[in-house]
């Protein structure tokens, strides 16, 4: 298995700024990912980030506005940039490992 | 586009009984079915899978079936305990060849409430 541990827990921010989570994991894995769920719904894929080589993204999900970084085998980074209320999500990362997705606690964000 | 649903938000069940939580998925491509398990303020935990090749899969107290010709697949949880009130998230997948991994598609979630 793999622990996942993401900074930070939760923020409020204001509109028009951006914020960076970040997502560490106890071993090396080859593929991260990065979800949303809004409120209600359910998670839904924003990119894949693999090691070494430039993230895909999901359809509706832009690079400009969801940079993702990924340095090495066990940290990843998504910024949500210029950001809006629409925003307001739970953030989560996940790694792959064994055929086997683990998630992240999640970083809860709110856009006033 | 919801290829995964799960059409009960909510679902609330007596200790020591069956709770049974439905998922219907649209497209045939789907070759893997999962369940997670989410706690509030915790990421979502595996729970059980399936394979497509399978029409069942067990794991103590935890069954999951799959009827590919309705597109559905449920899991059963039996007994039933408190314990098990969580959310419940119904994923599907299929291997992107390409890439190598697995990309879920998940449903909205079931909100199990299991009472005393």
């Amino acid at each position: 298995s793999a622990v996942i541990s993401q900074k930070p827990s939760r923020d409020i921010c204001q509109r028009g700024t951006s914020l960076t989570i970040q997502c560490q994991v106890d071993s090396q894995v080859t593929m991260m990912f990065w979800y949303r769920q809004q409120p209600g719904q359910s998670l839904t894929l924003i990119a894949t980030a693999n090691q070494g080589s430039e993230a895909t993204y999901e359809s509706g999900f832009v690079i400009d506005k969801f940079p993702i970084s990924r340095p090495n085998l066990t940290f990843s980074t998504l910024t949500v940039s210029n950001m809006s209320p629409e925003d307001s999500s739970i953030y989560l990362c996940s790694a792959e490992t064994r055929n086997e997705q683990f998630f992240g606690p999640g970083t809860r964000l709110t856009v006033l | 586009d919801q290829q995964v649903k799960q059409n009960s938000p909510s679902l609330s069940v007596q200790e020591g009984r069956i709770s049974i939580l439905n998922c219907d998925y649209t497209n045939s491509m789907f070759d893997y079915f999962l369940w997670y398990k989410k706690y509030p303020a915790e990421g979502p935990t595996f729970l059980i899978s399936i394979s497509s090749i399978k029409d069942k899969n067990e794991d103590g107290r935890f069954t999951v079936f799959l009827n590919k010709s309705a597109k559905h697949l449920s899991l059963h949880i039996v007994p039933s305990q408190p314990g098990d009130s969580a959310v419940y998230f119904c994923a599907a997948s299929f291997t992107m060849f390409s890439g190598g991994y697995n990309k879920l598609i998940f449903g909205a979630g079931t909100r199990l409430a299991v009472h005393p």
